[in-house]
């Protein structure tokens, strides 16, 4: 059973950079069928996807935070990560990793992480 | 790309239907049968229960249906039990490469 597993810093200062792990197990991170995305939710709020990444590098971002976003992959950890810069406390939110069933079905998020909690406050 | 408009809460009794709606445009919502919904209960990671408009994942029950009208679709949940009460987020791709989520419905078991 595939299992998504995020990890990282639950408190980040502004200006700063917020930066997540997402570690696979149970599949394979460099599987052709897949992409592996980032949603988060602001507490009390809704989903807003953040990005997807190929195994081969190939990542898309969703415009309002593509100029602040690097997603990232290392197939040799089965891992993927999320760095956002000059964070605010409007980026507060429960991150979560999933995969994303894009190649063979679009806008198909079946597998997710249990979400992470980073708060942004000096 | 703005989110997409759900109605902030629905209800309905025990065996009832309740029905969400979700507007888009004619970008995301009526431009690609794309439309996926996800239920999510409190402190837990949304599911999947809804792909392409109208398709069920394998184990979600026929209890949930999906469909789609122009810029707007829906979700139907029909004979409610208890553990339907949940938030339901809708979702669409909306062209280059891009997705856009739901503002979220909470649907209350009365």
């Amino acid at each position: 059973q595939l299992q998504l597993q995020e990890s990282g810093p639950g408190l980040v200062k502004p200006s700063e950079t917020l930066s997540l792990t997402c570690t696979v197990s149970g599949g394979s991170i460099s599987s052709s069928s897949y992409y592996w995305g980032w949603i988060r939710q602001p507490p009390g709020k809704g989903l807003e996807w953040i990005g997807s990444i190929y195994y081969s590098g190939s990542a898309y971002y969703t415009p309002s935070l593509k100029s602040r976003v690097t997603i990232s992959v290392d197939t040799s950890k089965n891992q993927f990560s999320l760095k956002l810069s000059s964070v605010t406390a409007a980026d507060t939110a429960v991150y979560y990793c999933a995969r994303d069933d894009r190649v063979h079905n679009w806008n198909v998020f079946e597998y997710w992480g249990q979400g992470t909690l980073v708060t942004v406050s000096s | 790309q703005s989110a997409l408009t759900q109605p902030p809460s629905a209800s309905g009794s025990p065996g009832q239907s309740v029905t969400i709606s979700c507007t888009g445009t004619s970008s995301d919502v009526g431009g690609y049968n794309y439309v996926s919904w996800y239920q999510q209960h409190p402190g837990k990671a949304p599911k999947l229960i809804i792909y392409e408009v109208s398709k069920r994942p394998s184990g979600v029950p026929d209890r949930f249906s999906g469909s789609k009208s122009g810029n707007t679709a829906s979700l139907t949940v029909s004979g409610l039990q208890a553990e339907d009460e949940a938030d339901y987020y809708c979702s669409s791709y909306a062209g280059s490469n891009n997705y856009v989520f739901g503002t979220g419905t909470k649907v209350t078991v009365l």
